[in-house]
């Protein structure tokens, strides 16, 4: 069974330019998040979706951030404009229920450089 | 706000040791503890995740302990080998819905 994969691997932008993250869930998860690591610090949670309906976006750092997920299969992250404090890596993961213990399968991350 | 921690930062052994490290979170409102091994580039795999006061779990020679009452988890690895270089990564959620809240995570780095 594949696992959770992200496009691009890795991706560098100037400042002010978009750039658009994109994140296959494992297949059956309804569950889909999306987590933040910028250099240093510890992954944060940015939002999460139920299918394709936002159950919690309490993470999202500002406006300039959307997040979508139509027809609750595969989930874009785009960054408009990008700004020099968005370089990070950006995460995504996928679980079946969305209750405390239950195990999310993380991506492999899009590495994101804002120039 | 849920505050996770993990101590030490960083660490390094020689091939052989043993060796631990702590992730200490607030005992109220307690739901889970997720247990994390991440390699650069690749994605964090799951090693553990805790629910019961007391509970051990064992993966080959990685163990982890969980004490709720008192907000910390020890991950143990017997006999670090090479390929144990990683970081080491907790999480607790911040309610049942599922959202982690990590701590900074552990860099372990094994010298042959």
């Amino acid at each position: 069974e594949a696992g959770v994969t992200q496009f691009p691997s890795h991706s560098v932008i100037e400042k002010g330019q978009t750039v658009t993250l994109r994140c296959d869930p494992i297949s059956g998860h309804d569950n889909l998040y999306w987590y933040r690591r910028v250099m240093g610090k510890e992954i944060k949670f940015l939002l999460h979706f139920v299918k394709e309906s936002k159950q919690d976006e309490s993470g999202m750092p500002n406006n300039r951030f959307l997040a979508e997920r139509t027809g609750g299969t595969y989930s874009t992250l785009k960054v408009q404009p990008a700004e020099l404090e968005d370089s990070g890596v950006y995460f995504c993961a996928s679980s079946q229920v969305s209750v405390s213990d239950n195990e999310q399968f993380f991506g492999p991350g899009t590495r994101l450089t804002v120039l | 706000i849920l505050n996770v921690e993990q101590s030490p930062q960083s660490l390094h052994v020689q091939e052989g040791d043993s060796t631990n490290f702590t992730c200490s979170f607030p005992s109220s409102n307690f739901y889970a503890l997720h247990w994390y091994r991440w390699e650069t580039a690749k994605s964090p795999e799951a090693l553990f995740v805790m629910t019961l006061n007391g509970d051990e779990k064992k993966k080959g020679r990685i163990s982890a302990t969980l004490n709720t009452k008192e907000g910390y988890s020890y991950l143990y690895i017997k006999g670090s080998q090479p390929e144990d270089s990683a970081t080491y990564l907790c999480a607790s959620p911040g309610s049942n819905t599922g959202k982690l809240i990590f701590g900074q995570g552990t860099t372990l780095q094994v010298k042959p």
